[in-house]
């Protein structure tokens, strides 16, 4: 069966202090994985999509990173604004079904 | 500016009575989504459509209902058989090419529903 877990389940991290966060996956066959932000009753938002093991992304203080088991987020320097609940989410070959992990939640203390 | 637009923010209803949530896109994009979002819980989906008068059953389909006459309209309607209805709902949009898509979803501002 198809499978995204998403760890820790929550995170409090001092300003600046550096950290990652993981993304476990076990699917047929990956299509994409997907990285977003959600803010408290608000919409996810799109961050990133990683295609196919060893490709990275980056977008200011964050960076994801994809092998062929996990994908990272790594957040480097984070500023209380980062502060949200970050979800994973992955495409299986010949589907058309996004599958979901429960997100983990971000705190970043001033 | 394009986007999805989801409305009404809150909603409630009372025991009995079907609600329906509206979910617009201006993205032209073909595929569409619903998905239901309690606490703890990753988001499980409830119904999607890859194309106009097409959609299939998600995960937990059972009580809810949707039509897609419309490539930019895409309403949810919560029955009275879905016995644990309040949650917070979300509708997403990707583009879809050929048999599968492989892009990224985006999401609307989603719609609280409470059961009074």
């Amino acid at each position: 069966e198809d499978q995204v877990t998403q760890s820790p389940e929550a995170l409090r991290l001092q300003e600046g202090e550096s950290s990652s966060l993981n993304c476990s996956y076990t699917v047929s066959g990956l299509r994409g994985l997907f990285w977003y932000r959600q803010d408290p009753g608000k919409g996810p938002e799109f961050l990133f999509t990683l295609y196919s093991a060893g490709e990275e992304k980056e977008k200011e203080r964050l960076k994801a990173t994809l092998t062929k088991k996990e994908s990272f987020l790594h957040i480097t320097a984070p500023k209380p604004e980062d502060s949200a609940t970050y979800l994973c989410a992955v495409l299986t070959s010949g589907t058309y079904k996004y599958i979901f992990g429960t997100g983990t939640r971000l705190k970043v203390l001033a | 500016d394009g986007g999805i637009t989801q409305s009404p923010k809150y909603l409630f209803r009372k025991e009995g009575q079907n609600v329906t949530l509206s979910c617009e896109q201006n993205l032209n994009h073909d595929a569409m989504y619903w998905y239901r979002q309690d606490p703890g819980q990753g988001l499980r989906l409830i119904y999607y459509s890859q194309i106009v008068n097409d959609f299939q059953k998600g995960d937990i389909a059972e009580g809810y209902s949707v039509s897609r006459e419309k490539k930019e309209s895409f309403p949810l309607t919560v029955t009275s058989a879905q016995k644990n209805p309040t949650a917070f709902y979300l509708c997403a949009s990707s583009i879809s090419r050929g048999r599968a898509s492989y892009n990224e979803q985006f999401f609307g501002p989603g719609t609280r529903l409470t059961v009074l």
